[in-house]
C-alpha cells in the first residue's frame, strides 16, 4: 500500500494563483520528499524536509511538515502554465502517493 | 537530464514472454530503485539495491526479479508477462539509501499485447 496520499487528486487554477497540495502518511518517517512529473516523464526531485523540520522554502515552493498530524503540504506561489504537472510526495524515499494532477491555465 | 539512463525506451511484447529492462545509475550513485507506474497511477516501489546487495523489497511480484551488478548498473527481469504488467517502469538512483533525493531515469514503457 502507498505510504503517502496526496490530496486533492486534481487541481485546476489560473496562472498567478497559488496552488496547495496536501500529503498524508501513516507511519513515522525520517524525511518526506516532493517530486514533480511531467506527463509520461521521469520524476524530478523538488524538495526534501526532514522530520525535525517544520517548514522549508525553495524559490516559489514552500513545504510544511506536521509530524503530529502525519501530514505535509506543498504550496506553489504565483503559479505558471509551466507548473502544470503531477506532484507526488514520498516518505523515506520509496513510498509514493498517487499524486496530485495540477493544471495551471494561462 | 538526470544522468540516469534506461534502455529500451519502449518495449512491446506478447503475454507469456520475458523481458529485461536495464538501468545505469548516475555516476557516483550506489543505490538503485525500481518503480512501476501504471496508467494514471502513482509509483509502486518494487525493489532497491545498494552497492550490489538487495536493500529493500516492495510490491514486486514473484515473476519479477532484479539485480545490481559490480559496475552498479541494474536489470529488472519480468517473466510470464500479463496484460496487467503494461506500465512505465522507472529506475532511480541515489548516492546512498535513505534521506537523499533520487534521480529518475526517463523510464521504459512496456506494452504487453
Amino acid at each position: 500500500s502507498q505510504q503517502g496520499e496526496e490530496d486533492p487528486q486534481a487541481l485546476s487554477i489560473q496562472e498567478g494563483e497559488n496552488a496547495t497540495m496536501n500529503c498524508s502518511y501513516k507511519t513515522s518517517i525520517n524525511n518526506l520528499q516532493w517530486y514533480r512529473q511531467n506527463s509520461g516523464r521521469g520524476l524530478v526531485h523538488l524538495i526534501l524536509i526532514r522530520s525535525n523540520e517544520r517548514e522549508k522554502h525553495s524559490g516559489r515552493l514552500r513545504v510544511t511538515l506536521d509530524t503530529s498530524k502525519k501530514s505535509s503540504s506543498l504550496l506553489i506561489t504565483a503559479s505558471r502554465a509551466a507548473d502544470t504537472a503531477s506532484y507526488f510526495c514520498a516518505t523515506d524515499s520509496k513510498r509514493f502517493g498517487a499524486g496530485t494532477r495540477l493544471t495551471v491555465k494561462p | 537530464d538526470s544522468g540516469v539512463t534506461q534502455t529500451p525506451k519502449h518495449l512491446i511484447t506478447a503475454t507469456g514472454q520475458r523481458v529485461t529492462l536495464r538501468c545505469s545509475p548516475r555516476s557516483g550513485d550506489l543505490s538503485v530503485y525500481w518503480y512501476q507506474q501504471s496508467l494514471d497511477q502513482g509509483l509502486q516501489f518494487l525493489i532497491q539495491y545498494y552497492n550490489g546487495e538487495e536493500r529493500a523489497k516492495g510490491n514486486i511480484l514473484e515473476r519479477f526479479s532484479a539485480q545490481q551488478f559490480p559496475d552498479l548498473h541494474s536489470e529488472l527481469n519480468l517473466s510470464s508477462l500479463e496484460l496487467g504488467d503494461s506500465a512505465l517502469y522507472f529506475c532511480a538512483s541515489s548516492v546512498v539509501p535513505g534521506a537523499y533525493e533520487q534521480y529518475f531515469g526517463p523510464g521504459t514503457r512496456l506494452t504487453v499485447t
